[in-house]
């Protein structure tokens, strides 16, 4: 059980471009998902908090107008990076917490989207 | 300020040799922390959460121990396939969707 998953796992895009990723629960209903991303030997900084049905809160730093995230269900959030720059380039990973009250501080992670902006 | 720091930074093994990684953390107020294990290109896999001083996990060669300043993971008789980086993170009692991430230890362990 708990299960998440993201797609693309890998996505090649030019400067400029729009990409989107997907993150889904496949087992479970999320209260909220969560969007991080990885620069390469470090550690995961979170970008972003969203609850379905409601507007994402975003960590300082973190432009709310270039990466876009629509929490459309309670198993689907979504990210879009837009305009994207090659500084833009990471590794995005998304979390999940289970809407069961005996998990609900615990997050379970997808396997990562890898984009490279050209 | 909210902290964790994990180390060592990175740790080599002999297949059998065992040893401890160590997570120490100053927060305002700890609602529970949390290890995960990460291998390359891949999101992190969920371990253990202990939620009070003096609380132990295990689950094969790992247990993970917590106290009021610091955890530790320890990794007895490792093998081959516990080769990966180990995170820990703190979820903080007074802001519920915040959990700040240790930088990890990158774990090699050799056959």
């Amino acid at each position: 059980g708990a299960v998440v998953s993201q797609h693309p796992s890998r996505v090649i895009c030019k400067s400029g471009t729009s990409v989107k990723i997907e993150c889904r629960s496949l087992d479970f209903q999320a209260t909220t998902m969560f969007w991080y991303r990885q620069f390469p030997k470090q550690s995961l900084m979170l970008m972003a908090t969203s609850n379905e049905g409601s507007k994402a809160t975003y960590e300082q730093g973190v432009e709310k107008d270039k990466f876009l995230i629509n929490h459309a269900s309670l198993t689907l959030s979504t990210l879009t990076v837009t305009s994207a720059h090659p500084e833009d380039s990471s590794f995005y990973i998304c979390s999940a917490r289970p809407r069961s009250a005996g998990r609900s501080y615990e997050q379970y992670f997808g396997p990562g989207t890898r984009l490279t902006v050209t | 300020e909210d902290q964790v720091t994990q180390s060592p930074e990175a740790l080599r093994l002999q297949e059998g040799e065992s040893s401890s990684l160590n997570c120490s953390y100053t927060v305002s107020g700890l609602r529970g922390l949390f290890w995960y294990r990460q291998d390359p290109g891949k999101g992190p896999e969920f371990l253990f959460t202990l939620y009070s001083a003096g609380e132990e996990k295990e689950k094969e060669r790992l247990k993970a121990t917590l106290t009021k300043k610091e955890s530790f993971l320890h990794i007895t008789a490792p093998k081959p396939e516990d080769s990966a980086t180990y995170l820990c993170a703190v979820h903080l009692l007074y802001n519920f969707n915040k959990f700040y991430f240790g930088s990890g230890t990158k774990l090699n362990v050799k056959p």
